[in-house]
C-alpha cells in the first residue's frame, strides 16, 4: 500500500526519557512534515523538510530534532521529555510546499 | 487575531441535508486552500483541495473560494451520519510555506 506509515502507534514513558517515532513515506514525495495535536486537537506544524531546507516552528523547543536518513524517511527524536509533551505526533508528507500534505496514522505519546 | 478561523460548532444537520462548513484566513497571499476530515481518534484525511476563485465539486462536497474576501468554504450535499466528524480547515500562506490548520467544526449527521 501506499501511505505514510509511523511507527510506534503508541508511546508511553516516564518524564525525562529520550524517545524517537519513526516515518516513512512511499509515495513519492519531497517534503515531510511533523505535527502536534494536542488535547484540544489543535494540529500544529512542528517541523517541515525536504531535502535542502529545514523549516522549524519557532515554538518547537530545541529538545525535539526531527532526523532525515533518506527522503523516505523522516523521524522525531525529543530529549528529556515533559509531562506537556503528552499529544498526539502526525508526520505527513507532499511533493513540494504548497501541494496537498498526506498523513500517517499518528503516534500518541504519554508522558507519565 | 488567529490565522485560519472556524466556527468550532458543534454544527447538527439532519441526514439528508447540505451541511455548510466556513473559514476565513488572514494571510492576503495564501495559495493553497484544502478541507480534511478527522473521525475521533484517526489521522486527518484530506478530502478537498483548491487552488484558484471560485467552485470545486467533487462528489458530494463542494469547496468555494474567495480570495478577495479571505473566505473558503465547504458544502456536503445529501449528508449521511458516516460525515460525522471534525472538518479542519487548512491554508498555506504564500510567506510561510506551511500549511496552517483552523481549530475545526464538529459536524453530527442526525439519522
Amino acid at each position: 500500500d501506499t501511505a505514510v506509515s509511523q511507527t510506534p502507534k503508541y508511546l508511553v514513558t516516564q518524564m525525562g526519557n529520550d524517545k524517537s517515532i519513526k516515518c516513512e513515506q512511499n509515495l513519492g514525495h519531497d517534503t515531510m512534515y511533523w505535527y502536534k495535536q494536542d488535547s484540544k486537537k489543535f494540529l500544529k506544524i512542528m517541523f517541515s523538510y525536504n531535502n535542502k531546507e529545514l523549516i522549524i516552528n519557532e515554538t518547537v523547543p530545541n529538545r525535539f530534532s526531527p532526523k532525515s536518513p533518506d527522503k523516505a524517511h523522516l523521524n522525531l527524536h525529543i530529549n528529556s521529555l515533559e509531562l506537556g509533551d503528552s499529544a498526539v505526533y502526525f508526520c505527513a508528507s507532499s511533493l513540494g510546499d504548497y501541494n496537498e500534505q498526506f498523513f500517517g496514522p499518528g503516534t500518541r505519546l504519554t508522558v507519565l | 487575531q488567529k490565522e485560519v478561523e472556524q466556527n468550532s460548532g458543534p454544527l447538527s444537520v439532519p441526514e439528508g441535508a447540505i451541511a455548510s462548513l466556513n473559514c476565513t484566513y488572514s494571510d492576503r497571499v495564501s495559495q493553497s486552500f484544502f478541507w480534511y476530515r478527522q473521525y475521533s481518534g484517526k489521522s486527518p484525511e484530506l478530502i478537498m483541495s483548491i487552488y484558484s476563485n471560485g467552485d470545486k465539486e467533487d462528489g458530494r462536497f463542494t469547496a468555494q473560494l474567495n480570495k478577495a474576501s479571505q473566505y473558503v468554504s465547504l458544502l456536503i450535499r445529501d449528508s449521511q451520519p458516516s460525515d460525522s466528524a471534525t472538518y479542519l480547515c487548512a491554508v498555506i500562506s504564500g510567506s510561510a510555506r506551511q500549511l496552517t490548520f483552523g481549530s475545526g467544526t464538529q459536524l453530527t449527521v442526525l439519522p
